[in-house]
Formats: structure tokens, C-alpha cells, sequence
């Protein structure tokens, strides 16, 4: 139980494009997702909170106009990178949690502007 | 805010060595702990998980961690190490409440040496 599905898992994209990134709960409603973003050799850095029916929460630092989240479903969050460039390119992982202490890992969406 | 520190960024062990991963976290309430465990281009696999009760905790692959509250630490253990268990080790910790947003620590490349 509690998996969560991402797609694509890899995408290359031209520079100054759109991307988007989907992460559906597979068999539970995921009121809360993350998304997370990984460079090479380096940890999961958490981008934003996105919560069900209202606006994500991104933490500091994080352009919210280029990295835009929507939860319009307890089933789907999705990651929208916009006007994409080079220095955007990384790995891009959800999670969802489920009840306490409970987290699903999607897996993971390599992203590669050229 | 939660924060983690692990204290190595990489680990050589031999092969059917003992191994101790050390993880060290601050917060201003209670929290959960996790270790996560990534192989080379994969998602992350849970390998165990503090919530609550006894403070050691076994997971899976013959791991264990013990979550120590005055020293605000849960060092991720193995007896005996194989050369499977080369991978990158990712300790987390969420707040009990609110978002419960799982921050992560900088990993541990843990290599294993014939």
C-alpha cells in the first residue's frame, strides 16, 4: 500500500520550455505531498509543501513563479518548471505522506535542459 | 525549524566489518527519524524508522538505529557490512505535527571494500 507514481522518469527539454512532472497516489489520498529536488552526489533538498485544494508552501529560496505546484486532487500534485534553463536540470523526486510518521517516495523524475 | 547533520560525508568499511553511520538532529519538538537508503540512479528506500516506544529500532537488511534524546542522535548500525549495502545513506527527521515536512541530512556514501 501507499504508492505514489511519478512521471516522467526522464525528460530533456529544450531551454526556455515548459515541463511538468506528475505524482499520483496510487492507493490512498494524499492530502499532503513534497517535492524535493536532487543534484548530482548531493542530498534531497525540499522545494515545497503541496496541500490539496490550496496554495503550496515553498520554502526559502525557492522561485515560486518558475516551480509551480498544484494539488487539485487528493490523488494528484504536479511540478510545473517553467522557461526552463541548464542550471534546472537535476532530479526531481515527490513524496506524499500518509498518517503518522508515514512517507512515499515517487521515483524520481531526471530533468535535462539543453 | 528541523534540521540533520550527518557527520561523514563517506564511509570506507571492509567487507563483513561492523559500521556505524552517525546522524545528529535539532529541533524544537518532538520529532520522527528515518533512514533512507539510495542506490546509484534509484529512489530512496526506507530502511527503518523511529515514531515512538523503544528507542532501538530494527529495520530492514540487518540495520538497526537507536534514537538517544539527551544527545539528539540516531546512528544507523550494521554488524556485518556486504558489498550490497554500498549506497547512499540519508538520515530525516519530521516534526510530530503541523506539515510534518521531512527534512533530510546531507548522506553518508557508504563504500564497501573487498
Amino acid at each position: 500500500g501507499a504508492v505514489v507514481s511519478q512521471h516522467p522518469s526522464r525528460v530533456i527539454c529544450k531551454s526556455g520550455t515548459s515541463v511538468k512532472i506528475e505524482c499520483r497516489s496510487l492507493d490512498f489520498q494524499a492530502t499532503t505531498m513534497f517535492w524535493y529536488r536532487q543534484f548530482p552526489k548531493q542530498s534531497l533538498m525540499l522545494m515545497a509543501t503541496s496541500n490539496e485544494g490550496s496554495k503550496a508552501t515553498y520554502e526559502q529560496g525557492v522561485e515560486k513563479d518558475k516551480f509551480l505546484i498544484n494539488h487539485a486532487s487528493l490523488t494528484l500534485s504536479t511540478l510545473t518548471v517553467t522557461s526552463a534553463h541548464p542550471e534546472d536540470s537535476s532530479f526531481y523526486i515527490c513524496s506524499a505522506r500518509f498518517g503518522a510518521g508515514g512517507y512515499t517516495f515517487g521515483s524520481g523524475t531526471r530533468l535535462t535542459v539543453v | 525549524a528541523q534540521s540533520v547533520t550527518q557527520l561523514d560525508s563517506q564511509v570506507p568499511v571492509f567487507e563483513e566489518a561492523p559500521v556505524e553511520l552517525r546522524c545528529n538532529y535539532s529541533s524544537s519538538v518532538s520529532v520522527y527519524l528515518f533512514w533512507y537508503v539510495q542506490y546509484p540512479n534509484q529512489g530512496l528506500q526506507l530502511l527503518l524508522k523511529y515514531l515512538s516506544g523503544s528507542t532501538l529500532v530494527k529495520g530492514i537488511n540487518g540495520f538497526e538505529a537507536e534514537f538517544n534524546k539527551s544527545q539528539t542522535s540516531f546512528h544507523l548500525r550494521k554488524p556485518s557490512v556486504h558489498i550490497s549495502d554500498t549506497a547512499e545513506y540519508f538520515c530525516a527527521v519530521s516534526d510530530t505535527g503541523g506539515a510534518q515536512k521531512l527534512v533530510f541530512g546531507q548522506g553518508t556514501r557508504l563504500t564497501i571494500n573487498p
